[in-house]
């Protein structure tokens, strides 16, 4: 079945730091990808997306590409603010099933000033 | 637009009892999804509405659950005989059927279940 992997966490950094959260998938048939957010006591905002290969997701200095060949979709912001300290969830759907939501475990990022 | 919204926010019961969660997704929106969320863990996939039919089920969802949407706006999601095992947030997501970012589903608060 179709499934979504990413790094454990947490993952700690100082303020500015270069951030990677790794996010690979596994789908039976042509997915788009996703990136949520959930900031402490707040519900799942969607991040970014892509729809095809190579496409790059952007918002917010965040970033992510849609890499068909290695099944990836890795989140990336160069960088990193105290108020980006959040879970990060990687999804995918597939139109084709309904497009619901398949997604990773989360990755929680704590920056530090 | 006000967003996807889900009433109760937080609800403690104790084992044995029926719950009802509401949600009101985003209004034109026509297909209207549920999720459930454990602690640590990502959401999972429980059923979605196309309009006022419900599409597909979860194995996830066991008889005690059931969801509904009869206008194809709001929808319910009831649990009858609650265990300790349904403590989750549950989430309800809306996206439009066709047209640029049909793919995108928003979320709403969610509603915490506590079965004690």
């Amino acid at each position: 079945g179709d499934s979504v992997t990413q790094m454990e966490g947490p993952v700690t950094l100082s303020e500015e730091a270069f951030l990677t959260i790794n996010c690979t998938y596994t789908a039976t048939g042509y997915p788009s990808l996703f990136w949520y957010v959930q900031y402490p006591g707040e519900g799942l905002q969607l991040l970014l997306k892509a729809t095809k290969a190579d496409d790059k997701g952007s918002n917010k200095g965040f970033e992510a590409t849609y890499r068909k060949e290695t099944t990836s979709f890795h989140l990336e912001k160069g960088s990193v603010q105290v108020s980006d300290s959040a879970v990060y969830f990687c999804a995918l759907s597939i139109m084709e099933y309904g497009n619901k939501l398949v997604f990773g475990a989360g990755t929680i990022l704590r920056v530090k000033s | 637009d006000t967003g996807v919204s889900q009433n109760p926010r937080h609800k403690i019961t104790k084992r044995g009892q029926n719950v009802t969660f509401r949600c009101d997704p985003i209004s034109e929106h026509n297909r209207l999804y549920w999720y459930r969320q454990t602690l640590g863990q990502g959401p999972e996939f429980l059923t979605y509405f196309q309009n006022e039919a419900q599409l597909e089920k979860s194995r996830l969802l066991s008889d005690r659950f059931s969801a509904e949407r009869p206008k194809g706006s709001f929808s319910t999601l009831e649990i009858q005989r609650t265990e300790q095992g349904d403590s989750a947030m549950y989430l309800c997501a809306s996206s439009p059927l066709e047209g640029l970012g049909r793919e995108t589903q928003y979320f709403g608060p969610g509603t915490r279940l506590l079965v004690l």
